[in-house]
């Protein structure tokens, strides 16, 4: 199956500071979303983002989809935006389900 | 909307025991899927549904696990009988269309 891998795997930041966080994957997709698995472990949605830029608050993803990579940019971060960040991609030529990266690590301190 | 809702969200068991997670998707939303989540193998799809009815099964782990989807709001994951390493967060998600959505997780703990 598709490969995504992610990086860096843990990120410590002080409080104010930007980030930025990579996504590669194997093959060519046609999902691809960002999420935050907060500290209480729930996963929220941040981005569907298969091509192109979009951009929420603080937050802001771009996808190259023919370089097969996604940056998810963290600007200001804040303490409340520690937690896990999950990309997840469905392949072109696969099922319907997200396969998972193992996720990029962040705390904030303050 | 209430989310997708997952129940319970803390189970003990003992080994051996039947185990039975519950998922109730969000009105509408035409396809669920199972997930597992644990620190060596980190999200691992197990399941997915598409109007009720299962599409793929291959991340299933063996055939002490079941899922089935008998209407539209209702999903339930069975493990028989369970093991130790079986211990793991379950999650539910549904989508409609592009998106997907989280429940909160069920925290198996097997002893």
């Amino acid at each position: 199956g598709i490969q995504v891998e992610q990086s860096p795997p843990d990120l410590i930041l002080q409080e104010g500071a930007n980030s930025t966080l990579r996504c590669n994957f194997s093959d060519s997709v046609n999902n691809l979303q960002w999420f935050h698995q907060n500290p209480w472990g729930q996963l929220i949605n941040l981005f569907y983002i298969p091509s192109g830029t979009k951009q929420n608050g603080r937050l802001s993803a771009t996808t190259v989809a023919t370089e097969r990579y996604s940056l998810l940019y963290i600007s200001s971060s804040q303490t409340t935006d520690s937690g896990v960040y999950f990309c997840a991609v469905r392949g072109s030529n696969s099922g319907y389900a997200l396969n998972f990266g193992k996720g990029t690590s962040l705390l904030v301190t303050p | 909307d209430a989310g997708v809702i997952q129940s319970p969200r803390h189970e003990v068991t003992e080994m051996g025991q039947e185990v039975t997670l519950r998922c109730k998707p969000i009105s509408g939303h035409d396809y669920l899927f199972w997930y597992r989540q644990t620190m060596m193998r980190g999200l691992e799809l197990l399941i997915y549904f598409n109007n009720n009815v299962p599409i793929d099964d291959s991340g299933m782990p063996e055939d002490r696990f079941s899922a089935k989807m008998p209407n539209a709001s209702f999903s339930t994951l069975k493990i028989q009988p369970s093991e130790p390493r079986d211990s793991a967060v379950y999650f539910c998600a549904s989508s409609l269309g592009q998106k997907a959505f989280f429940g909160q997780g069920t925290r198996l703990t097997v002893v």
